[in-house]
């Protein structure tokens, strides 16, 4: 297991509703990505935290934001939930550009 | 822009045989390359990566990788496959040359099956 902890594991919501998703990252590593995976693909790249700033941005909308905290910890937040938004979020952490770890995931599910 | 095509879907073999998870990139500069493996309803665990240096890379779990700068491919490869093998394979790719950004590219996923 890696020490990327993510929070909480599932979550239910409505069209509409906003929700935040929570990442810690591993000790000693100061690089937070956001990764989506939808049902049956591979993880598309969100966006990424260097130093509290965004350091990369994949093809998402505005509504997806995100924060990175001085602990290195963050939160991606995606407001107007639509359908299409349903998939496992996956948050890695790596030192600069080295390999990335991955936590568990929380498990969005928009109804 | 840089892409990672998976090939095969599924891939299934008996358990002892060699097995091989394909991967073929592309990037505009020199890769960083990745393998991931996932089991259910989990993340995403790092196998191993290629940066530079020997073609042959090793990593854990007795699984190996090849680069192939020619064939821009990057397959996966274990000599004995395990029935705890089994679980979804992800390959990744990294431009060296990205500025700022340390995006993954992933595919879309390649099954193992091995067949007890």
């Amino acid at each position: 297991e890696t020490g990327v902890t993510q929070s909480p594991t599932h979550l239910i919501k409505t069209r509409g509703q906003q929700v935040t998703l929570r990442c810690s990252s591993q000790s000693g590593h100061n690089t937070v990505s956001w990764y989506q995976q939808a049902l049956g693909q591979g993880p598309q790249f969100i966006f990424q935290y260097y130093r509290e700033e965004e350091n990369g941005r994949g093809n998402f909308p505005p509504r997806f934001s995100g924060l990175q905290f001085p602990n290195y910890s963050s939160e991606l937040n995606v407001n107007a939930l639509e359908l299409d938004d349903s998939a496992l979020y996956l948050c890695a952490s790596s030192l600069y550009s080295n390999e990335q770890f991955f936590g568990p995931g929380t498990r969005l599910t928009v109804l | 822009a840089q892409s990672v095509a998976q090939p095969e879907d599924q891939v299934n073999v008996a358990e002892g045989n060699p097995l091989t998870v394909k991967c073929t990139y592309s990037v505009s500069g020199n890769p960083y390359l990745f393998w991931y493996v996932q089991y259910p309803n989990r993340g995403l665990q790092f196998l191993l990566k290629y940066i530079t240096g020997d073609n042959l890379v090793k990593g854990s779990y007795g699984f190996e990788a090849e680069f192939n700068k020619s064939q821009t491919s990057f397959h996966l490869k274990k000599p004995s496959a395990l029935v705890s093998d089994s679980a979804l394979y992800f390959c990744a790719v990294r431009d060296q040359a990205g500025a700022g950004s340390y995006q993954l590219t992933f595919g879309k996923g390649t099954k193992l099956s091995v067949i007890p």
